[in-house]
C-alpha cells in the first residue's frame, strides 16, 4: 500500500513561531502537494513539486513556502505562523503528472495558531 | 479557472437508501472527475472515478455518471451502510488544474 506519512498530527504554535510541516511517502512517486482543507471550504492547493528541488505555486500560496530536497520528502513552511493559518494540512502524492490521476494522501496535521 | 459546486453540504440518510450528491463544473475543458472520501481521522481516498470519454461508471455499490453538456456529474451510493457515513469531496481536473467541492458530509443511521 501506499504510505504518505505526516509527522505531525496535532501542533500548538504560537503567532509569529516558523512552524515546519513535514511529509514522506514510500512510493517513489514523482509529484507531491500540500492541501489546506477548512470546513466549508473544501481543500485548496497551496503548493505542489513535480520533481526533486522544483516546486509551483498552487491557489493560495501566500504565507507558505515549501522544500523537496529529496524525492520522497516535501516539506510545508510557515515562515511566521498567524490566527489564520489554524487549519487541517494534508499532503498528497502521486505517480501521475497532469492531476488527472489518483491523489494518495497523508492522514493530515491539525495546525492550531495562538 | 476552474469552479466546482457540489450539493448537498450535508445529507442523512437510513441504512438501506440510496445517497445521491451532485456537483457542477464550469470549464468545459476539465475532463477528469474523482471523487474521494474522508473518514473522521483520515486524509482523502479515492474511491471512484470517470474521464470525460465515459458516461458512467460502476464499482459494486458506487457509480458516478457524468453529462458534459450539461457540465455535471453525481455520485450515487446504493445500499448505504454505517460505514459510508464520512465526507465525500468532488472534483474536476483540466489537466493543468485539479479543484476540489467543498464536500458532502454524509451520516447513514441505523
Amino acid at each position: 500500500d501506499v504510505k504518505v506519512t505526516q509527522s505531525s498530527r496535532y501542533l500548538v504554535k504560537r503567532t509569529g513561531e516558523k512552524v515546519f510541516l513535514e511529509c514522506v511517502q514510500d512510493m517513489d512517486h514523482e509529484n507531491m502537494f500540500w492541501y489546506r482543507q477548512d470546513p466549508g471550504l473544501g481543500l485548496r492547493l497551496i503548493y505542489f513539486s513535480y520533481d526533486v528541488k522544483m516546486k509551483e505555486k498552487g491557489d493560495i500560496p501566500e504565507g507558505y513556502s515549501v522544500s523537496r530536497e529529496k524525492k520522497e520528502r516535501f516539506s510545508l513552511i510557515l515562515e511566521s505562523a498567524s490566527t489564520n493559518q489554524t487549519s487541517m494540512y494534508l499532503c498528497a502524492s502521486s505517480p501521475w503528472t497532469g492531476r488527472t490521476g489518483e491523489l494518495f494522501f497523508g492522514e493530515g496535521s491539525r495546525l492550531t495558531v495562538l | 479557472g476552474e469552479n466546482v459546486e457540489q450539493h448537498p453540504s450535508t445529507l442523512s440518510v437510513q441504512e438501506g437508501d440510496s445517497a445521491v450528491i451532485k456537483c457542477t463544473y464550469s470549464d468545459s475543458a476539465s475532463n477528469y472527475f474523482p471523487w474521494y472520501k474522508q473518514e473522521l481521522g483520515k486524509g482523502p481516498q479515492l474511491i471512484i472515478d470517470i474521464r470525460s470519454n465515459v458516461g458512467e461508471k460502476k464499482d459494486q455499490r458506487i457509480a458516478v455518471t457524468l453529462n458534459k453538456t450539461a457540465k455535471h456529474f453525481s455520485l450515487h451510493i446504493t445500499e448505504t451502510q454505517p460505514e459510508d457515513s464520512a465526507v465525500y469531496f468532488c472534483a474536476a481536473s483540466t489537466g493543468t488544474a485539479l479543484i476540489f467541492g467543498k464536500g458532502t458530509t454524509l451520516s447513514v443511521s441505523s
